[in-house]
């Protein structure tokens, strides 16, 4: 059911750069901003970046967002373990005229 | 601060109707520019969006379950109410309410809205089953 295409997971050594990507198409990430959420196991996703590249307040400068045409990435700089989440994209799609979400990315510190 | 509550069943039959209240405060949803989204996860799965409801009364539906969707509001009480038809075990998941603030931006000459989910209720699982 999800529109948008994620990797099933990343992972990464504490301090190593991780980036995830986001694959949509012109309805939604072509035409809208992405946003991603973090979700611990057994609690509720967190916005973690809104607009394609804005952090909420609280949300540490590590995490980052881009767009580049019908994809979008999120960087986790400089890597910790509490990074260890799962990690969403989210937009809206026009023909859909609703918010469609990623499959969702397992991100491990090894 | 704004926080978000579901409340309902834990615990349907299929073919019933599932009545899910999310109660809010921090934010009224009479101010320009407030939603209130559903969003549900089955166990071990992706996030899906079900629907959306906004300050002027526009109300949004995910096309594969608009016809068992109706989200209401009820701004005196701060709470929002998402009922859901003909219930399945495939409808067993978590159901989450969130606060979605929307905003607008030119692209161009093109007026597009910018909307994301902050924050978002604790969730309540709902299990269908005989």
């Amino acid at each position: 059911q999800s529109v948008l295409t994620q990797p099933p997971s990343a992972s990464g050594t504490p301090g190593q750069r991780v980036t995830i990507s986001c694959s949509g198409s012109s309805s939604n990430i072509g035409s809208n901003t992405v946003n991603w959420y973090q979700q611990f196991p057994g609690t509720a996703p967190k916005l973690l970046i809104y607009s394609n590249n804005q952090r909420p307040s609280g949300v540490p400068d590590r995490f980052s967002g881009s767009k580049s045409g019908t994809s979008a990435s999120l960087a986790i700089s400089g890597l910790q373990s509490e990074d260890e989440a799962d990690y969403y994209c989210a937009a809206w799609d026009d023909s859909l005229n609703g918010q469609v979400f990623g499959t969702g990315t397992k991100v491990t510190v090894l | 601060q704004i926080t978000l509550k579901e409340s309902g069943p834990t615990l349907v039959k299929p073919t019933q109707t599932l009545t899910l209240t999310c109660t809010f405060s921090g934010f009224s949803l009479s101010t320009s520019g407030v939603g209130v989204g559903w969003i549900r996860q089955p166990p071990g799965k992706a996030l899906e969006w079900l629907a959306l409801i906004y300050w002027d009364d526009d109300e949004r539906y995910s096309p594969s379950l608009k016809s068992r969707l109706t989200i209401t509001k009820d701004t005196s009480k701060n709470q929002v109410v998402l009922t859901m038809t003909n219930m399945d075990p495939v409808d067993t998941a978590t159901y989450y309410c969130a606060h979605s603030p929307i905003t607008y931006y030119f692209d161009g000459n093109t007026l597009r809205s910018d909307n994301w989910f902050d924050p978002w209720g604790q969730g309540t699982l709902v299990t269908v089953s005989s």
